[in-house]
């Protein structure tokens, strides 16, 4: 059974740069991409962006001017880095496994809760 | 960006009854090459990770219960829960994954009436 493990900092100041990182158990590494999704406080889904495992990236183009996500193929884990954080930023965070280039989302992290505040 | 809108934002149903939760897309997200609709369906309860349920628009992820179905083809797409359970309470979330960025429904909370 495959099982998505992440975590990082939960608490940040406004400028700081959130990493957040996400380690994968069971499956194959090599044969889906990996992706990060958000979820702000009362509100829906927000798409990040995505990494295979040889390290090609898509991003939401909202996002994308503050936004990196790597892999380590060595370790089964990607990463995301966002900057310049501000309250609006404040999220549950995922990750999540994407079974295919342009396909469904099939298995998920439990969440971080990062929370932005001065 | 392909917008989501899903309807109602609420429904109750009593246990046994069926549940239906819509989603339109404001754009195609059927792909003709493959005659694939990149549609899938999501619960979501809290404090847990969301959950896949169908995907294909109809194809229902293994060990998801039957009374579990999605329909629909183009920007028309249905969530169905016949025999409302329990613990099917949750919110269900549609996802389309037809193109970058990928998109999400805003919600349907299902309780219990």
């Amino acid at each position: 059974q495959v099982q998505l493990q992440q975590w990082g900092a939960g608490l940040l100041k406004p400028s700081e740069t959130l990493s957040l990182t996400c380690a994968v158990y069971g499956g194959s590494f090599s044969g889906h991409y990996w992706s990060w999704i958000r979820q702000p406080p009362g509100k829906g889904l927000e798409w990040i962006g995505e990494i295979s495992h040889s390290g090609s990236t898509n991003y939401n183009p909202s996002l994308k001017s503050r936004v990196t996500i790597s892999v380590d193929t060595s370790k089964n884990q990607f990463s995301l880095r966002m900057t310049s954080v501000t309250a609006a930023d404040t999220a549950v965070y995922y990750c999540a496994r994407r079974y295919d280039w342009n396909d469904r989302l099939d298995f998920w992290g439990r969440g971080t809760l990062v929370t932005v505040s001065s | 960006d392909i917008g989501m809108t899903q309807s109602p934002d609420s429904l109750a149903v009593s246990l046994g009854e069926r549940a239906t939760v819509s989603c339109k897309s404001s754009q195609s997200v059927l792909y003709n090459s493959d005659n694939k609709n990149y549609l899938a369906w999501y619960q979501h309860k809290r404090g847990q990770p969301p959950k896949l349920l169908i995907y294909w628009a109809s194809t229902r992820e293994s060990g998801v219960p039957d009374r579990f179905s999605g329909s629909g083809s183009g920007t028309d797409f249905t969530l169905t829960i016949t025999n409302f359970q329990a613990e099917d309470v949750a919110i269900y979330y549609c996802h389309q994954y037809y193109t970058t960025p990928q998109t999400f429904g805003q919600g349907t909370k299902v309780e219990i009436k």
